[in-house]
């Protein structure tokens, strides 16, 4: 069975402060890909990456990068320099193959105060 | 806006009723994803079609009941409704390397 592990629930942070959003996932499959989501206070969810297994390479885009370390079975992410905007959750999700019902951690609810 | 429209947004019922939740995917996109947000479950994947096929089930109550048409809309039929069914419904539909939710339908069972 998948699992997903985000242990921070809530992180608070002061704008212009980097946050680092943990996740660890449990898996048996050999392939799987990751992703992460933001739902804002308005409800919707933002999709931000998707990560296949087979490519540990970091990636970064804007304010954001992603740290995936199989080793450890570990995606984490960092938001740069936050602003209020990035008030949030954000969910961690795994899934088996592309187009796979995705297993979701249980979200950190990220606040950026000013 | 990821291109995966719900209707409607809001909801409000009483218990023991019936309600349908309507679903149109990305243009393109064959799959729909049904999907449950609530507080003390979290995010749980209730059922995937595929071109009018059923491709997947989750966690997904015998009272509940999905289907997709021909035009790749889907509807998530909620029957006999309980407190508990209160939640926000997500749809989603897969392309482009990921999976696009819509913005939901919130669902309140007084």
């Amino acid at each position: 069975a998948q699992k997903v592990t985000q242990a921070q629930t809530e992180i608070s942070v002061v704008e212009k402060e980097d946050v680092t959003l943990d996740c660890v996932y449990e898996t048996r499959d050999t392939t799987y890909y990751l992703f992460w989501y933001k739902q804002p206070p308005s409800g919707e969810l933002v999709f931000l990456i998707r990560r296949n297994s087979f490519d540990e390479q970091n990636e970064i885009s804007g304010r954001y990068s992603w740290n995936f370390q199989k080793s450890t079975s570990s995606f984490n992410f960092t938001i740069t320099a936050s602003q209020v905007v990035d008030s949030a959750v954000y969910f961690c999700a795994l899934s088996k193959a592309a187009g796979n019902k995705l297993t979701f951690g249980g979200g950190t609810r990220v606040l950026v105060k000013p | 806006d990821s291109g995966v429209t719900q209707t409607p947004k809001h909801l409000i019922t009483a218990t023991g009723q019936r309600v349908t939740l309507r679903c149109s995917p990305r243009s393109g996109d064959l799959s729909v994803y049904w999907y449950q947000q609530s507080l003390d479950q979290g995010l749980q994947f209730l059922i995937q079609y595929y071109n009018g096929e059923e491709r997947a089930k989750g966690n997904i109550l015998e009272r509940f009941s999905a289907q997709q048409f021909p035009d790749l809309h889907s509807e998530l039929n909620l029957s006999s409704l309980e407190l508990g069914d209160s939640a926000l419904y997500f749809c989603a539909s897969y392309g482009g390397g990921g999976l696009f939710f819509g913005p939901g339908t919130r669902l309140t069972v007084l």
